[in-house]
């Protein structure tokens, strides 16, 4: 069974920083594309990046872009989001996301059948 | 602004059928797959349709997916209160290379 677990979430003050962590369990970790996804407070999804299952391919919302880094440890089959220059509208819960590898393209970032419980994300002073 | 384009609200009776249109471009829907998911408060999405059309295992053929051009739909057949609920489109958008969502339509049973 397909397991993500994220981690990392908390209380920021803006400018701050946080590194927030996904782990998978039940599936051959290296050979899935991965994704964050976030929904703020009474918001809709927004797709925040994504990572290529070798890791050699990352993508970025422009809302993030610059100040987040996706990345992943596939010895430890882990996903990371390290999130600098926090602002209040990154307040958000935030999921990591997969789908089965039997895709192409921009495909395999999107479809995503597998997600974790989310880690809230909340910057404030 | 959401890339994709959904009503926001859509309703009909138990036992019907509602339809919800994602509208896009062709940098997105027109060149990569759709898929759709449903939010219900406190609960992780749960992906509905993958690929335009394709549902996932458990998912039952109540739900069903469909793409044409710039846009695409959603269809709910056998409305059950239980749908009520969030939904959302998202696919690919190669001209932006980000991933894009609409939205979201909440559906209202009734």
């Amino acid at each position: 069974e397909v397991q993500l677990l994220e981690s990392g979430g908390g209380v920021v003050q803006p400018g701050g920083s946080l590194k927030l962590s996904c782990a998978g369990s039940g599936f051959t970790f290296g050979n899935y594309a991965m994704n964050w996804v976030r929904q703020a407070p009474g918001k809709g999804l927004e797709w925040v990046s994504s990572i290529s299952y070798t890791g050699t391919g990352t993508y970025y919302a422009d809302s993030v872009k610059g100040r987040f880094t996706i990345s992943r440890d596939n010895s430890r089959d882990t996903l990371h989001l390290q999130m600098d220059f926090l602002r209040a509208e990154d307040t958000a819960l935030y999921y990591c996301a997969t789908r089965n590898p039997d895709c192409s393209g921009g495909s395999c970032y999107t479809g995503s059948e597998f997600w974790g419980q989310g880690t809230l994300v909340t910057v404030s002073s | 602004q959401s890339v994709l384009t959904q009503p926001p609200s859509v309703s009909a009776a138990p036992g019907q059928k509602v339809t919800i249109s994602c509208f896009g471009s062709s940098s997105n829907i027109g060149s990569n797959y759709v898929s759709w998911y449903q939010r219900l408060p406190g609960t992780a999405p749960k992906l509905l349709i993958f690929d335009n059309i394709k549902r996932p295992s458990g998912i039952p053929d109540r739900f069903s997916g469909s793409q044409s051009g710039t846009s695409a739909t959603l269809g709910i057949t056998g409305l059950q209160t239980g749908d009520e609920a969030d939904y959302f489109c998202g696919t690919w958008d190669s001209g932006l290379n980000t991933g894009v969502f609409g939205g979201g339509t909440k559906v209202t049973v009734l």
